[in-house]
């Protein structure tokens, strides 16, 4: 256990669904990450807070919307996903910059698109 | 735009022996990092070891130890005496100096499997 729990571990949702991911670190981090890990292709990074506000946003499509209401909680809410989507999405946390910061990684949730 | 290459898609060693996974990056910066993360079945990612490219020294964690060639663009790691527990998948990545720990730009990976 490093500290960062996602919520929920496996999710199986439709195309017209709405639902959310929620991640909490309890690390004191200032800074939270979404990746997404889809099979054979490497991790990619999604969004980037940095003490609540959003500093990267890579391209993402609008049916992923995050959201980070304080500094230890961080979600990603999606609505009218594709099936293209499904992936294992893994949140982060790390304090500050600088290599001597580890990024402290979820276990991840696997969404499944139907 | 900084890429990383995994060109083992799998490996497997014996227990107790010796496995280097590769790695090589492209980058234009000088200064950066370089990390390999594991991620066991239980799929937490989990910081193995890393490496500040302006050291010459290769990092050493216990039994993990890499191999820069910071010309060669190369970052390959050595598993020593290879445990049942090290079989996961292992990502290389990428960061820029001054970077956030999370902007990480990963490889692929390597899946290993250590046979007993």
């Amino acid at each position: 256990e490093t500290g960062v729990t996602q919520t929920p571990r496996h999710l199986v949702m439709g195309m017209t669904n709405k639902k959310s991911l929620k991640c909490e670190q309890h690390l004191g981090h200032n800074a939270m990450y979404w990746y997404k890990q889809s099979a054979k292709k490497p991790l990619e990074l999604m969004f980037v807070y940095n003490f609540k506000e959003q500093t990267e946003n890579n391209s993402v499509p609008s049916r992923f919307s995050p959201e980070c209401p304080n500094s230890s909680h961080l979600f990603l809410h999606l609505h009218t996903l594709q099936p293209e989507d499904s992936a294992l999405y893994l949140c982060a946390s790390s304090q500050g910059s600088g290599v001597n910061t580890e990024a402290f990684f979820g276990q991840g949730t696997r969404l499944t698109v139907v | 735009a900084q890429t990383v290459t995994q060109s083992q898609p799998e490996m497997s060693v014996q227990e107790a022996e010796t496995v280097t996974l590769s790695c090589t990056y492209d980058t234009s910066e000088n200064n950066y990092y370089l990390f390999w993360y594991k991620q066991p079945p239980s799929r937490q990612m989990i910081l193995v070891i890393r490496q500040e490219a302006y050291k010459q020294q290769n990092a050493t964690e216990n039994r993990f130890s890499v191999n820069f060639q910071k010309a060669a663009k190369s970052f390959s790691l050595k598993i020593s005496d290879s445990q049942l527990g090290d079989t996961a998948m292992y990502f290389c990545a990428f960061m820029d100096y001054g970077g956030s720990q999370g902007n990480l730009i990963f490889g692929k990976g390597t899946k290993l499997s250590v046979k007993p």
